[in-house]
């Protein structure tokens, strides 16, 4: 089974500060999603990326494919309460609608 | 409003008994999935379907089956509960002119004691 691993597995972070979740695998992804999920919720999608080194913005949140489609990363700017979660990548290999779950990264934010 | 609708939020079983887990979705989307989610792990596939009564295994099968007899709908049976079960269940839907982008419900807490 491939793997797509996630780093760091939690995050707890004041209010204000910056941060980085990588998202890493050794298999090549015809495209990428990322996913946040608060608790007693399923995941809603955030962004999907299809091209090698594409980077993506959603607000204060910066989406970056790797150029060899092997590894993502999302990087927050400032921060917020608002932005506690789990998060989750998910790589499609085939180029059909199966996605390959990673293995997650809780973030705390703290007022 | 997009919807995916499971049918428990939480669910206590006992070792041995046979479990439904029922999933529909209101956008007539052609692809529908079962995962389970565990700490640590994330979220891994059970099964799939591309179409009624289409389905395909995901990578963690064993021990479950299913069935999608209606478009909008996609059940998950644990033929014979067993407490290694006990997890969070996930149901999500998609289809092409979405690009593929899945939509979840809310979640079936499994225990199995």
């Amino acid at each position: 089974t491939q793997l797509l691993e996630q780093s760091p597995q939690f995050l707890s972070i004041q209010e204000g500060e910056n941060l980085t979740v990588y998202c890493n695998s050794s298999s090549v992804f015809s495209s990428l999603q990322w996913y946040r999920q608060e608790p007693g919720e399923g995941p809603v999608l955030l962004v999907t990326v299809v091209t090698g080194g594409e980077v993506k913005k959603l607000k204060r949140l910066t989406f970056q494919f790797g150029d060899a489609r092997k590894d993502s990363s999302l990087h927050i700017t400032a921060a917020q309460p608002g932005d506690t979660g789990l998060y989750l990548c998910a790589g499609d290999t085939s180029g059909t609608y199966k996605y390959i779950f990673g293995t997650g990264t809780r973030l705390k934010v703290l007022a | 409003d997009v919807k995916v609708t499971q049918s428990s939020r939480y669910l206590v079983k006992r070792t041995g008994e046979k479990v439904f887990l029922e999933c529909v979705q209101d956008m007539d989307h052609e692809n529908m999935f079962w995962y389970r989610q565990d700490p640590g792990l994330g979220l891994r596939l059970i099964y799939f379907s591309y179409d009624v009564k289409m389905k395909e295994k995901g990578d963690i099968p064993e021990g479950y089956s299913v069935s999608r007899e209606k478009k909008e709908r996609f059940s998950l049976i644990l033929e014979s509960a067993s407490t290694n079960q006990t997890s969070m269940y996930l149901c999500a839907s998609s289809n092409r002119k979405s690009s593929y982008e899945q939509y979840f419900g809310p979640g079936t807490r499994l225990t199995v004691t």
